[in-house]
């Protein structure tokens, strides 16, 4: 599985825009990229997931270069509620690929202050 | 949907008890997966069940710890006996398949004392 590195945690104030870059050198080709969200007490959220270019959901968009060693997680306008710590993974989402080993590093733990 | 449901939330024991966390993955999801978190070793996949039959098992930490999903609707993980160690948040998460999207439940905080 290709290691991840990540800012161990990140300051922000409320209506902000938060990019939080996640880097990942020994992607290989059949690695999707997974963020997820852990509030404290619960279990992690799945956010977004993509292969290349760019992702948006109604949370969240994913900007992943044309090299894939990166890519940033992009939270328009947080809130206090956006206060977390954010996963960045990547694993091999091909027919018996082991991408359900979800590697959770430390992760970045966000704050949002008012 | 309710969700993953897990079972107890918070459990206190003493060090040799038997512990069971119970699971109850989401309707119609084929995989559930055992996860264990701590700060120094942060979250690691234990146990992985696709279709009720274990996986892959490679993340059990040894004999005391043992897993099974009688039927597609609950699991459980037991350990016996029970040691400080195992202290730990115990999630369990589901999906549709090995390669979709888990699914967490809300975690049993197990303390061993």
């Amino acid at each position: 599985l290709a290691k991840t590195t990540q800012p161990i945690s990140m300051d922000s104030y409320e209506g902000q825009e938060v990019n939080i870059t996640c880097s990942h050198n020994n992607i290989a080709t059949n690695d999707y990229i997974t963020w997820y969200q852990q509030f404290p007490s619960q279990g992690p959220r799945f956010i977004i997931q993509g292969y290349k270019t760019k992702v948006t959901n109604e949370v969240a968009s994913l900007f992943i270069p044309a090299d894939r060693k990166s890519s940033t997680l992009s939270l328009p306008r947080v809130s206090l509620s956006d206060t977390a710590v954010y996963y960045c993974l990547v694993g091999d989402m091909s027919s018996g690929g082991s991408n359900y080993k979800l590697t959770f590093g430390k992760g970045t733990l966000l704050t949002v202050n008012p | 949907d309710a969700g993953v449901i897990q079972s107890p939330r918070h459990e206190v024991t003493e060090m040799g008890q038997e512990v069971t966390l119970r699971c109850k993955p989401i309707s119609g999801h084929n995989s559930l997966f055992w996860y264990r978190q701590t700060m120094m070793r942060g979250l690691e996949l234990l146990i992985y069940f696709n279709n009720n039959v274990p996986i892959d098992d490679s993340g059990m930490p040894e004999d005391r710890f043992s897993a099974k999903m009688p039927n597609a609707s609950f699991s459980t993980l037991k350990i016996q006996p029970s040691e400080p160690r195992d202290s730990a948040v115990y999630f369990c998460a589901s999906s549709r398949g090995q390669q979709e999207t888990q699914y967490f439940g809300p975690g049993t905080r197990l303390l061993v004392l």
